[in-house]
């Protein structure tokens, strides 16, 4: 079954506010990714993270490995219109092992 | 342009007729695999392709079947396609089994009636 909870499922952002949203499992992961999906397209690797505790950024996204490995958190800086969509981590436990997706967070703009 | 490329991009049909959807990469990646997206579930994959004629089930293979006779093309097909299979459906590239970059094809929306 599926391995990986995303928090929230959905939120709403305003234009300029910076939004946060994470994922966590009971097990270890030794890779971390966070992939976009706009609506009507195949999701997008966004970021890329292989060691526990790591910051990594890519514009105004950042993410972040924790530290017990069980977990990672994603970061949006001063979010715009084109933000929306559905953000998924995905974990790999080891090097050449499948991926396992999480549920998805989907953003929606405030109307 | 790099890229993964599903037809077709919308699909609706009814219970137990067969339909193949086809997936080509422009890429020359190995490996291939097949996810299907359901509200809260995320991607589950269904199939997998590690090189020519080599394949493998995933974590939902039952009412699927696929093959790899060419390295671009991966196709999925369902045999008696039935209501539980409504779903939208992602093709994915990477250049080797294990290589966490995975390109997505745009999906295919499949609706069973």
């Amino acid at each position: 079954g599926q391995q990986l909870n995303q928090s929230p499922q959905s939120m709403f952002i305003q234009e300029g506010e910076d939004v946060s949203m994470n994922c966590t499992s009971s097990s270890i992961f030794n890779t971390w990714l966070w992939y976009k999906q706009d609506p009507g397209e195949g999701p997008v690797l966004l970021i890329a993270l292989y060691k526990a505790g790591e910051l990594t950024s890519n514009g105004r996204l950042t993410a972040q490995f924790g530290i017990t490995r069980k977990d990672s958190f994603l970061n949006i800086s001063a979010s715009i219109p084109s933000d929306v969509g559905i953000y998924f981590c995905a974990g790999q436990k080891a090097a050449g092992n499948k991926l396992t997706f999480g549920g998805g967070t989907r953003v929606l703009v405030k109307p | 342009e790099a890229q993964v490329t599903q037809n077709p991009r919308y699909l609706i049909t009814v219970t137990g007729k067969k339909l193949t959807v086809t997936c080509s990469q422009n890429m020359n990646h190995e490996y291939m695999s097949w996810y299907r997206q359901d509200p809260g579930l995320g991607l589950r994959q269904i199939y997998y392709s590690m090189n020519v004629e080599v394949t493998d089930k995933g974590d939902v293979p039952e009412g699927y079947k696929v093959s790899r006779k060419e390295k671009r093309n991966f196709p999925l097909i369902l045999e008696s396609p039935s209501p539980n299979q409504t779903s939208l459906y992602f093709c994915a590239s990477t250049p080797n089994f294990g290589n966490e970059k995975l390109f997505f094809g745009s999906g295919t929306q499949l609706s069973v009636l």
